[in-house]
């Protein structure tokens, strides 16, 4: 089983709709990250998260520690949202595990 | 600027041959780690190292090896031994604060091939 696990693994959506990526971990950790990655290999970091709710411009992240969960929210999507998105978790002692990610994409 | 750099960008190696990637940062980050990511698959942990002279086996590290001698640097040596090499390679380095404030960098990626 993996460590960290994401859902959907697929999602299209409209352009301005509400998107919702959920992520599941099942051991100990200090923080949370989103990432998003785009063709061409590139990552960057969206949120980094060890308790409550994050917001930057129409992206929405938050955790619940004690429930092993968070929730990456996108607000009235965009086509250039499109992208992978991926939750990794920093597990004590540094190791830091990925999700498989979740392939979002936006039609206009 | 602070910032990750890895090196080199793509690579061509020859079945028996070693290769050593570059991973190089400037932000003071104490924690580095290797990636490998196969075409539509997510990323797996090769190796991490959370201290200058310390590192730790990942997920899939038969065939790699490390070192960190430096803070700066966290080179990875694909050896003849790993037996399906060729894959995106990507590094990352990060730092955890006091709060749960922190960092994550990514590098470019090095993307190798072999023939």
């Amino acid at each position: 089983k993996n460590e960290v696990e994401q859902s959907p693994q697929n999602l299209t959506a409209q352009e301005g709709e509400f998107i919702t990526i959920n992520c599941s971990y099942s051991v100990g950790i200090s923080a949370l990250h989103w990432l998003q990655q785009h063709p061409g290999g590139g990552i960057v970091s969206l949120f980094m998260l060890s308790s409550g709710k994050k917001k930057h411009g129409r992206l929405i992240a938050t955790i619940n520690i004690q429930e092993k969960h968070s929730s990456l929210h996108i607000t009235a999507s965009h086509p250039r949202d499109s992208a992978v998105y991926i939750c990794a978790v920093l597990e004590y002692g540094n190791k830091l595990v990925f999700g498989a990610g979740t392939i979002l994409r936006v039609k206009s | 600027d602070g910032g990750i750099t890895q090196s080199p960008k793509y690579l061509f190696r020859k079945e028996g041959q070693n290769v050593t990637l570059s991973c190089e940062q400037n932000l003071n980050h104490d924690a580095m780690y290797w990636y490998r990511q196969d075409p539509g698959q997510g990323l797996r942990l090769i190796y991490y190292s959370q201290i200058v002279n310390d590192f730790q086996k990942g997920d899939i590290a038969e065939g790699y090896s490390v070192s960190r001698e430096k803070k700066e640097s966290f080179p990875l040596t694909v050896t003849s031994a790993q037996k399906n090499p060729t894959a995106f390679y990507l590094c990352a380095s990060s730092t955890l604060r006091t709060g749960g404030t922190g960092e994550l960098f990514f590098g470019e990626g090095s993307r190798l091939t072999v023939l």
